[in-house]
């Protein structure tokens, strides 16, 4: 199995803070990556696939960068209703496999 | 807008099979084009893809618990189902269904459930 590792685990950032995630594959998975957001008790928003390109509907601070084994989303300026956990996905060979999440915090 | 909702069971006893089924509405499974999956997420945990079907019957399932998994579809309900045998409390998660492109292999989980916990305990 792809292992997916996301750093931070957790991040403390204020609103309008720029704000990078990184997800790293225990193997190269060329551009199949989605990240997600999750907010509690509720399932998980695409964000980002095929690892740049932004969901429908998705606002334009939020952008994903990255190939082979090491990718990033980045939000270009938090926004409150950015707080939430986000999760990288891999879509490169099953089985398909998740991050650890990132939670994002108010500081 | 399609909508997939998950129902069965909320809690189930250890060794005896966990349920599920995923009704989809605002399209139809038999068209064809994506894939129907199953994920999961333990309390406070993470997120684990648990298996697809196609509309075919055609399947893939995780191998971490392909020994104790079925997952099947009905087209002429629009559901599809997962039956996970043996349960123990490490199974106690909530439960989600979703919706990938068959087409398109970089494609996300575009749409989900609203997820069901399910809990495993005497």
């Amino acid at each position: 199995d792809i292992q997916l590792t996301q750093s931070p685990s957790f991040l403390s950032a204020s609103v309008g803070d720029r704000v990078t995630i990184t997800c790293r594959a225990s193997q190269g998975i060329s551009s199949y990556l989605a990240w997600y957001q999750q907010k509690p008790g509720k399932a998980p928003k695409v964000l980002i696939y095929a690892a740049s390109t932004l969901q429908s509907g998705v606002p334009l601070r939020f952008s994903g960068s990255g190939s082979g084994t090491e990718f990033t989303l980045t939000i270009s300026s938090l926004q409150p209703e950015d707080f939430a956990t986000y999760y990288c996905q891999q879509l490169n060979s099953y089985p398909l496999t998740f991050g650890g999440g990132t939670k994002v915090e108010i500081k | 807008q399609v909508q997939l909702q998950e129902s069965g069971p909320g809690l189930v006893k250890p060794s005896q099979t966990l349920s599920l089924t995923c009704t989809v509405s605002g399209g139809s499974i038999s068209n064809g084009g994506y894939y129907w999956s199953w994920i999961r997420q333990r309390p406070g945990k993470g997120l684990e893809w648990i298996g697809y079907i196609y509309y075919s019957g055609s399947s893939y399932y995780n191998p971490s618990l392909k020994s104790r998994l079925t997952i099947s579809v009905d087209t002429s309900k629009n559901q599809f189902s997962l039956k996970l045998s043996s349960v123990t409390a490490a199974d106690t998660a909530v439960y989600y269904c979703a919706r990938s492109d068959y087409f398109d292999s970089s494609a996300p989980f575009d749409y989900w459930g609203q997820g069901t916990l399910v809990t495993v305990s005497s």
